[in-house]
């Protein structure tokens, strides 16, 4: 029983470098999200699904895009990684209309 | 002002006592509201939810007064293990009906202390 599954756990960057945060979910639902935890901030929203085909931009969403290609898959591109992007990233998940979510291990991201 | 605002703590307490943790929201189209916890370096997950009439899950009571705004979470006879970042949640209805997303406060951090 997998849940939100989050690859890879840490990862270090040069700026400028890009990369790929993996987030896959064996639950069948229709909500994905993708967000940030920073000290002192809280967690930050930067993209969500609705559903497959369909992704929409939260409360940070510059120098990230996202696709979402099939229900299990929402991976979280960094299109060329600063410093600020340094970060905890957390993948959840839920079902429409319910509103538990289920959150990934977290990828702990630095960029030097 | 930030859609969710709880007090950061550290609430540092003896095993055994009773702590309160409060939030505040700002957005009276919210809609759900959730306590979750986090552990260090660890995902968020979710303790409870929090119904208007109030509701209960063991030592623990969460309540919502939708007039002021405010959600609380009691914990009663804290344990060691409830030492954590507890984090409080609401969901605002989005523009013809539909589910929005998740608003997270920034979390207060319990310590109970043996």
């Amino acid at each position: 029983n997998a849940g939100v599954t989050q690859t890879p756990k840490f990862q270090v960057l040069k700026t400028g470098q890009s990369m790929t945060l993996q987030c896959a979910q064996d639950m069948n639902h229709e909500y994905m999200s993708w967000y940030r935890q920073d000290p002192g901030m809280g967690l930050r929203l930067i993209h969500y699904s609705v559903g497959a085909g369909i992704t929409d931009q939260g409360e940070v969403p510059n120098g990230y895009n996202v696709s979402r290609s099939t229900t299990e898959d929402f991976p979280l591109r960094l299109l060329s990684a600063a410093p600020s992007q340094t970060s905890v990233y957390f993948c959840a998940s839920s079902y429409a209309g319910q509103q538990k979510a289920f959150f990934g291990q977290g990828t702990r991201l630095t960029v030097v | 002002r930030k859609e969710v605002e709880q007090d950061p703590g550290p609430f540092n307490v003896p095993e055994g006592a009773t702590v309160a943790f409060n939030c505040t929201y700002s957005n009276s189209a919210s809609q759900s509201f959730f306590w979750y916890r986090q552990d260090c370096r660890k995902e968020p997950k979710l303790l409870m939810s929090v119904y208007s009439s109030g509701n209960e899950d063991g030592r623990f009571t969460a309540q919502l007064n939708r007039a002021s705004q405010y959600i609380s979470l009691l914990i009663r006879d804290s344990k060691l293990s409830d030492s954590a970042t507890y984090l409080c949640v609401v969901i605002l209805m989005n523009y013809g009906g539909s589910q929005g997303n998740l608003i997270f406060g920034k979390g207060t951090k319990l310590s109970v202390k043996p």
